[in-house]
């Protein structure tokens, strides 16, 4: 069974903060690393595809780093705003495309 | 373009019934997933298929089934429902590359009495 985990699993900060989270993942077959934010009430939706070692993605005040020699990814938030309220997931895809989920970290800006 | 659609967006069932969870795309993906949700766990893949005719297990495959007969459609059937099935349930496709993000349908709130 693949492990996938994120740290840490919640996180409270003030608007305007940086911030960062962690996902783990096992180094051997990798294909890509996803990352997905999931809104309350809403489906998750993506922020990232990554499939290359050093890989690195930007979306406005969002990044994400890769790294799977190590088996892990960072996503960054600059700037927090009270939008960014969300829980945010990594998947990891090994060989034959199947998709397995961290249990995510939940992020929760305060105005 | 309506994307990934799943029915019903809820249903309560009692244990020992069976049912069928539908879930469409009109995307023209190859791939096609279920997940389930459950508190503090995140999303668990129950089964998925890479096209028409091929499916596979995933994390907890059992006591569902999964066919995918077309490109389209991708049902979950619950065979002999139990309470621990509550859940909410996902269905999602993407293209087959590895580059390709998931896209997600609304979900099916489940509850089994």
């Amino acid at each position: 069974i693949l492990n996938v985990e994120q740290s840490p699993q919640s996180l409270h900060v003030q608007e305007g903060d940086s911030t960062n989270f962690t996902c783990s993942f096992p180094s051997s077959n990798f294909y890509a690393l996803h990352w997905y934010r999931w809104e309350t009430a809403k489906s998750p939706e993506a922020l990232f595809v990554m499939t290359l070692n050093g890989d690195e993605k930007k979306k406005g005040r969002i990044s994400a780093t890769l790294n799977t020699k190590e088996g892990y990814s960072y996503l960054y938030i600059k700037g927090s705003q009270p939008e960014d309220s969300a829980t945010y997931l990594c998947a990891f895809m090994e060989y034959g495309n199947k998709l397995v989920f961290g249990a995510g970290t939940i992020l929760r800006v305060k105005s | 373009n309506a994307g990934v659609t799943q029915t019903p967006k809820f249903q309560v069932l009692k244990t020992g019934q069976s049912m069928t969870l539908q879930c469409a795309q009109d995307m023209n993906h190859e791939y096609m997933s279920w997940y389930r949700q459950d508190p503090g766990m995140g999303l668990r893949l129950i089964h998925y298929s890479v096209g028409a005719g091929i499916t596979d297990q995933g994390e907890v495959p059992n006591g569902y089934n999964v066919s995918r007969s077309t490109t389209e459609d991708f049902p979950l059937r619950l065979l002999s429902a139990a309470p621990s099935q509550t859940s909410v349930y996902f269905c999602a496709s993407s293209e087959i590359d590895t580059d390709s993000p998931l896209h997600f349908g609304n979900g099916t709130r489940l509850t089994v009495t």
